[in-house]
């Protein structure tokens, strides 16, 4: 079965310091994959996702991944991060074969002003 | 509606009863999920329904968990003598062809 691993559990950041959270997944076929926001008291939105062509894919907000097929690895970044980006992360991945998404743990996400 | 809505928000139950949830998919949307997101467990997938096709239960912890699909859109999922560690914040989400699946508020469940 397919697993996700989230590097980081809790991130600060000052207000325009730059953001790369890690994802790596396991599995070796064909994968769609995902990220997602919860913000303090909201519902899991998404920010963006990637099923084939170009492997940098922008998102919502000034977000952007990286997939990375040899490392297995779906990055997030943003150049500046906001007090507003306060919120968790999750990556997730979709196989061909599997409909439903394996999340990763999340990342805690904390933009101090 | 613009949205999947999920009812109650909150629900408060003692150990041993059931509990029906209810999920509102996007119109249109033929996929309909379950999760649960638990403090310890993160993120689980519990059940799949796609159209017609029988659905995908892999995802269920015990034969306590039941979900069913009427007419292809609204779905209720039901947990029977409730324990405790099915405290969680269980979550619904709908996709169409594209499979992008958009979420719920969800509906924390506490069970004392």
């Amino acid at each position: 079965a397919q697993s996700v691993s989230q590097h980081n559990h809790h991130v600060i950041l000052s207000e325009a310091a730059s953001l790369e959270l890690g994802c790596n997944y396991s599995y070796g076929g064909t994968v769609n994959l995902f990220w997602y926001v919860q913000y303090p008291g909201q519902h899991l939105q998404l920010l963006l996702k990637y099923f084939s062509g170009d492997p940098l894919v922008k998102g919502i907000k000034g977000f952007e991944a990286e997939f990375i097929k040899s490392k297995f690895s779906f990055n997030l970044r943003k150049p500046s991060v906001q007090w507003s980006d306060t919120a968790e992360y999750f990556c997730a991945v979709r196989t061909v074969s599997a409909r439903q998404l394996t999340f990763g743990s999340g990342t805690q996400l904390t933009v101090l002003p | 509606g613009a949205g999947v809505s999920q009812s109650p928000s909150n629900k408060v139950t003692e150990k041993g009863k059931d509990v029906e949830l209810r999920c509102d998919p996007i119109s249109g949307h033929t996929a309909l999920y379950w999760y649960r997101q638990s403090l310890g467990q993160g993120l689980e997938f519990l059940i799949y329904f796609q159209g017609n096709s029988a659905p995908d239960k892999s995802g269920l912890p015990s034969d306590r968990f039941s979900a069913e699909r009427t007419g292809g859109s609204v779905s209720t999922l039901t947990i029977q003598r409730t324990q405790q560690e099915d405290s969680a914040v269980y979550l619904c989400a709908s996709s169409s062809q594209e499979e992008t699946q958009y979420f719920g508020p969800g509906t924390r469940l506490l069970v004392l």
